[in-house]
């Protein structure tokens, strides 16, 4: 069975700064795909970037990008001049793309604070 | 505007009682998903569904139960079986394979 391992509870960070948020999984498969999303107070989660493990490019959006390493199973967001409207948990996510059952499978979390 | 409505935002049930939590999805998507959020556990899944008429069991599915006869809905029933009710639950939708789900606001489920 797949998991995913986020090893980071809390994190901090000082606004303008950039953090790294670490996540692992553990697979057999070749074909997936890996996701990291937010989840604010509102506690609504909202995608943040999204990596097809067929691609070696890493994922990018805006201030927010990957570093996807396959072999070492390792997915890790960096996120670059941090804001104070990052604060947040942090979920990354893995979904198989090559069985039947179509899990969506989530990491305990990073709470992500941000300090001023 | 399309997306995923969960009802009600907050719901309280007294101990033994079987609940029902909504989820409509108007994004035509075929995947479903059910998860509960407890604090320092991150999501687990309850149970999903890839279309209509048929569903899986996830991680701990014990104590609930789901339908899905529309494509738009799948609703989740916690039952009295279900030894810890209390909890944040969240409803997902996909459009397929490899996609991003998108989330309902959720549903706070306190058992008193």
């Amino acid at each position: 069975a797949q998991t995913v391992t986020q090893s980071q509870p809390e994190m901090s960070v000082q606004e303008a700064e950039t953090v790294t948020l670490s996540c692992t999984y553990d697979t057999s498969e070749s074909d997936y795909y890996l996701f990291w999303y937010k989840q604010p107070p509102s506690r609504q989660m909202i995608l943040v970037i999204r990596q097809e493990a067929y691609k070696q490019q890493n994922a990018t959006e805006n201030r927010f990008s990957v570093n996807f390493q396959k072999a070492a199973k390792s997915f890790s967001l960096k996120i670059s001049d941090s804001q104070l409207g990052d604060a947040a948990m942090y979920f990354c996510a893995y979904r198989s793309g090559s069985d039947n059952t179509d899990k969506l499978i989530f990491g305990t979390g990073t709470r992500l604070q941000v300090f001023p | 505007d399309g997306g995923i409505t969960q009802s009600p935002k907050y719901l309280f049930r007294k101990e033994g009682q079987n609940v029902t939590l909504s989820c409509e999805q108007n994004l035509n998507h075929d995947a479903m998903y059910w998860y509960r959020q407890d604090p320092g556990q991150g999501l687990r899944l309850i149970y999903y569904s890839q279309i209509v008429n048929d569903f899986q069991k996830g991680d701990i599915a014990e104590g609930y139960s789901v339908s899905r006869e529309k494509k738009e809905s799948f609703p989740l029933t916690v039952t009295s079986a279900q030894k810890n009710p209390t909890a944040f639950y969240l409803c997902a939708s996909s459009i397929g394979w490899g996609a991003e789900a998108f989330f309902g606001q959720g549903t706070r489920l306190t058992v008193v």
